[in-house]
């Protein structure tokens, strides 16, 4: 069975740090393209980043770029998720979502596999 | 591409039609569209992608349609299960981008 469980989550202060992780289980994890999506209290859906299955290419949405980071390993079967600087708009469910690509050079970029998500609230 | 759904809520009994709106702001490559349906405190459930192909172990009372810029989710006869958040989704284009959601209440 195809699982995601997303760990990392937490308080956090303006400005402060965290990371997320996404452990994988169920599927060849180093096959597929990865996501990061999120969702702040009672909004809609953002689209954060995206790595290919060796990590070569990689995305992000403009609201976090240059202060989040996205990596993975393989090895370990785990997408993680630093985010640096943190702001108040960046508190949300994050959820991890696989992609259902097997090319490493191109995403599909619909989700059918998501984890339950990681709640990050940023607050001093 | 900014995605607008409507309405933002729909208030509708148990058997009824609901048809939900996505409109894009400029047109959707190659009519990349998703929807997924969210229940409170669960990830998303893909229903639909590339506009109107039904995903694995969708009920067919779920359609969608559309193209361009103007796309619709409908479920024919609601079960009580359906009532939830709608969101769309388009993937044509970068970056990708989420619809505000419609609320689908019990009336």
């Amino acid at each position: 069975e195809v699982q995601l469980v997303e760990s990392g989550g937490g308080l956090v202060q303006p400005g402060g740090s965290l990371r997320l992780s996404c452990a994988a289980s169920g599927f060849t994890f180093s096959s597929y393209w990865m996501h990061w999506v999120r969702q702040a209290p009672g909004k809609g859906l953002v689209w954060v980043s995206r790595m290919n299955s060796d990590g070569s290419r990689i995305d992000y949405a403009d609201s976090v770029k240059g202060r989040f980071t996205v990596s993975r390993d393989n090895a370990k079967n785990t997408l993680y998720l630093q985010m640096n600087s943190l702001r108040a708009e960046d508190a949300a469910v994050y959820y991890c979502a696989r992609d259902e690509s097997l090319e490493q050079q191109v995403a599909y970029n619909w989700f059918v596999r998501w984890g339950q998500g990681t709640p990050v609230t940023v607050s001093s | 591409i900014v995605l607008t759904q409507s309405p933002g809520t729909l208030s509708l009994s148990p058997g009824e039609r609901a048809t939900l709106s996505c409109r894009a702001s400029q047109s959707v490559r190659s009519n990349y569209l998703a929807w997924y349906q969210q229940t409170p405190g669960q990830a998303p459930r893909l229903l639909i992608y590339g506009a109107s192909n039904r995903a694995t172990g969708i009920p067919d009372r779920f359609s969608g349609s559309g193209s361009g810029t103007d796309f619709t989710l409908t479920i024919s006869r609601l079960e009580p299960e359906d009532f939830a958040i709608y969101h769309c989704q388009q993937y044509g284009n970068s970056p990708l981008a989420f619809g505000g959601g419609t609320r689908v209440e019990i009336k």
